[in-house]
């Protein structure tokens, strides 16, 4: 089974919904964080959380909120999704050894 | 501008041949960097890791290297194979930053 698990994997929706990307993780870290990825660009850090009681924006946490709900769930929310937020949705998870990132498979979130 | 660029952005070889990737930053102060492996549809995949003492690093087929003076790195694969074909990752991070700075990546594609 994978480490990090993302659902939905494709989703489409449209102006003004509101959506919700669930991630869950068995690797045991405390560390989570959520990106997007856009064509030509870097992933850019929406949010992360360093434990079920913190959670701190990244880069571009305007239009999202998150939510920790335990240790191993950590859950990426679009109020009232615009076209702009069209794009692919990383979560990932940071410890062991080496202090890695690992990530999941993705979210193709399409909002028309 | 973004403080991590890759070149080139894309790259096309034959199989068997060897390709160079660069990764050039303006992170600072510098902690380390980081290569991936990204697959169409997949999540990145760490390939190695260098800290600001290490110069070069080897992952089977991958090798990178690090001029931490010159700020640059680069990834070297030999002997490329179709699977090799994908996004390749560079991210850096600094001193008591808690995120990561990636790169737009340069997708590889290896052709028979």
């Amino acid at each position: 089974d994978a480490d990090v698990t993302q659902t939905p994997r494709n989703r489409i929706t449209k102006t003004g919904k509101r959506i919700m990307l669930e991630c869950s993780q068995t690797k045991g870290h405390d560390r989570m964080y959520w990106y997007r990825q856009d064509p030509g660009l870097g992933l850019r850090l929406i949010y992360y959380s360093f434990d079920v009681k913190d959670i701190n924006k990244g880069e571009i946490s305007d239009g999202y909120s998150v939510s920790r709900q335990a240790q191993a769930k950590f859950s990426l929310s679009l109020e009232s999704a615009i076209p702009n937020q069209t794009a692919l949705y990383f979560c990932a998870t940071r410890g062991g050894t080496y202090n890695e990132q690992f990530f999941g498979p993705g979210t193709r979130l399409t909002v028309l | 501008k973004n403080q991590v660029e890759q070149s080139p952005q894309s790259l096309i070889i034959l199989e068997g041949k060897n390709c160079t990737l660069q990764c050039n930053y303006t992170v600072s102060p510098f902690s380390n960097l980081r290569w991936y492996k990204q697959d169409t549809g997949r999540g990145p995949v760490s390939l190695t890791i260098m800290t600001f003492s290490e110069n070069t690093k080897s992952n089977g087929r991958y090798t990178a290297t690090l001029d931490a003076d010159t700020k640059q790195s680069s990834l070297h694969i030999t002997a490329s194979q179709l699977s090799d074909s994908a996004s390749y990752i560079c991210v850096v991070s600094a001193v008591n930053n808690n995120d990561m700075r990636f790169g737009a990546g340069t997708r590889l594609t290896v052709k028979p």
